[in-house]
């Protein structure tokens, strides 16, 4: 069966270190992986967008790479702040419009 | 400008009723979703609009569960007889065009509420 997994536990980090969260999936073949970004009582923000012929792609203080023969994406936020505390979701198409959405792994950036 | 808004932001409502859930999408973004999303879950897909046809409905739980977009624009998302197990944030989406990279665009949610 189709299965995409995030990071189970919550990860806690100090300010200004880097926060690695891994996306990997089973039984798909995305053309694209995306990842958002989402906030208490909010909905989805979308933050970046991968290509499978891509291998890195990078916005600002946010790195994600996608290695299509591990079936994994690396989502990395550097120099962390306590505005980046948010739980991150990764998505990958299931074809050529529909998103599929791992649980998502909750940051929180402490002071 | 403006972003995809949803309404009622809340819903509360008994066993066995009907509830209508409102989403505006982005101003000619042809391209609509409706997801439902449960506590410590990502969204799930329910249904995709490609202007006023739903092109993808595979998502839908049950035929309690129904979307309709009439005029390619505002879709209203209908759930009859609802049961305790609807419970959940409900999320529309929207995008200029399907497909391809293209990102989609989250209004707030409705959270709604079978007691």
């Amino acid at each position: 069966s189709q299965k995409i997994e995030q990071n189970s536990e919550a990860l806690n980090i100090q300010e200004g270190k880097t926060a690695t969260l891994t996306c990997n999936y089973t039984n798909y073949s995305p053309a694209y992986l995306q990842w958002y970004r989402q906030d208490p009582g909010r909905g989805p923000v979308f933050l970046l967008l991968i290509r499978e012929n891509e291998k890195e792609k990078r916005k600002e203080r946010l790195k994600v790479t996608f290695d299509t023969t591990l079936k994994q994406s690396l989502f990395h936020i550097t120099a962390s702040q306590p505005a980046d505390s948010a739980t991150y979701l990764c998505a990958l198409d299931s074809n050529d419009y529909k998103l599929s959405f791992g649980a998502g792994t909750t940051v929180t950036v402490r002071a | 400008g403006a972003g995809v808004s949803q309404t009622p932001s809340n819903k509360v409502t008994e066993k066995g009723k009907y509830v209508e859930l409102r989403c505006d999408p982005i101003s000619g973004h042809t391209a609509l979703y409706w997801y439902r999303q449960s506590l410590g879950q990502g969204p799930e897909f329910l249904i995709y609009f490609q202007g006023t046809g739903a092109a993808d409905d595979s998502g839908l739980p049950n035929d309690r569960f129904f979307a309709v977009r009439p005029e390619g624009s505002v879709s209203t998302l209908k759930i009859q007889r609802t049961e305790r197990g609807d419970s959940a944030v409900y999320l529309c989406a929207s995008s200029p065009l399907a497909g391809h990279y293209n990102e989609q665009f989250f209004g707030p949610g409705t959270r709604l509420t079978v007691l």
